[in-house]
């Protein structure tokens, strides 16, 4: 079965950092680019970024650009969301997805709802 | 940055009734490459149409998209009880990739 599986919720207090995964199973991992996608409390998607786990490289949406870091680790078939340090506003469910040349996003990690409160 | 302007902001249907969807795009979409996702509550969002035309992998005929350049429509032909959700359109050709502020479709 093809899917993204994604690590557990999270609770921090601002200031902090923070690494969040997404792991993939089931595809050629390095076949389709990882895409990362927030959704506000009650608010719409927003396209954040994606990275090219063949070759790790990575473009992002000037409103997330310097504010977060998408890796991945094609060994362990895993990408990655990362935080050096979190505000308030970072306050979100956080989904990965994947994508490949024009089928969209079609397969999608459960996602990772992010608090951040102090 | 093309912004992806959706409308209605919400639809009140019945079961079994049409539902036509819009999502008007600031700047022509490159390729066609405009997608349509239904998402409902507490679940991640599921892709339904591709290519502003093609319907992903399971997706019932009930859904089709058509449109191209600036204007795209979601078509639901007959509304089953499981259809009623949020329905966002999104722009994959052109960084940033961008998706409109969804279109909520209620049961009246």
């Amino acid at each position: 079965e093809v899917q993204l599986v994604q690590s557990g919720a999270e609770v921090k207090k601002p200031g902090e950092s923070l690494r969040i995964s997404c792991k993939g199973s089931g595809y050629s991992f390095t076949s389709y680019y990882i895409s990362w996608v927030r959704q506000m409390p009650g608010k719409g998607l927003e396209w954040m970024g994606r990275i090219d786990p063949s070759d790790s490289y990575t473009h992002y949406s000037p409103s997330f650009q310097g504010h977060v870091t998408i890796s991945a680790d094609k060994s362990i078939t895993t990408a990655y969301l990362q935080w050096s340090s979190l505000k308030a506003s970072d306050t979100a469910m956080y989904y990965c997805a994947r994508l490949r040349g024009g089928d969209a996003f079609d397969i999608w990690g459960q996602g990772t709802m992010v608090t951040v409160s102090s | 940055e093309i912004v992806l302007t959706q409308s209605p902001g919400t639809l009140s249907l019945s079961p079994g009734e049409r539902a036509t969807l819009s999502c008007r795009a600031s700047q022509s979409v490159s390729s066609s490459y405009l997608a349509w996702y239904q998402q409902k509550p507490g679940q991640a969002p599921r892709l339904l149409i591709y290519g502003a035309s093609s319907r992903a992998t399971g997706i019932p005929d009930r859904f089709s998209g058509s449109g191209s350049g600036t204007d795209f429509t979601l078509t639901i032909s007959r509304l089953e009880p499981e259809d009623f959700a949020v329905y966002y359109c999104q722009q994959y050709g052109t960084s940033p990739w961008t998706f409109g502020q969804g279109t909520k479709v209620e049961i009246k």
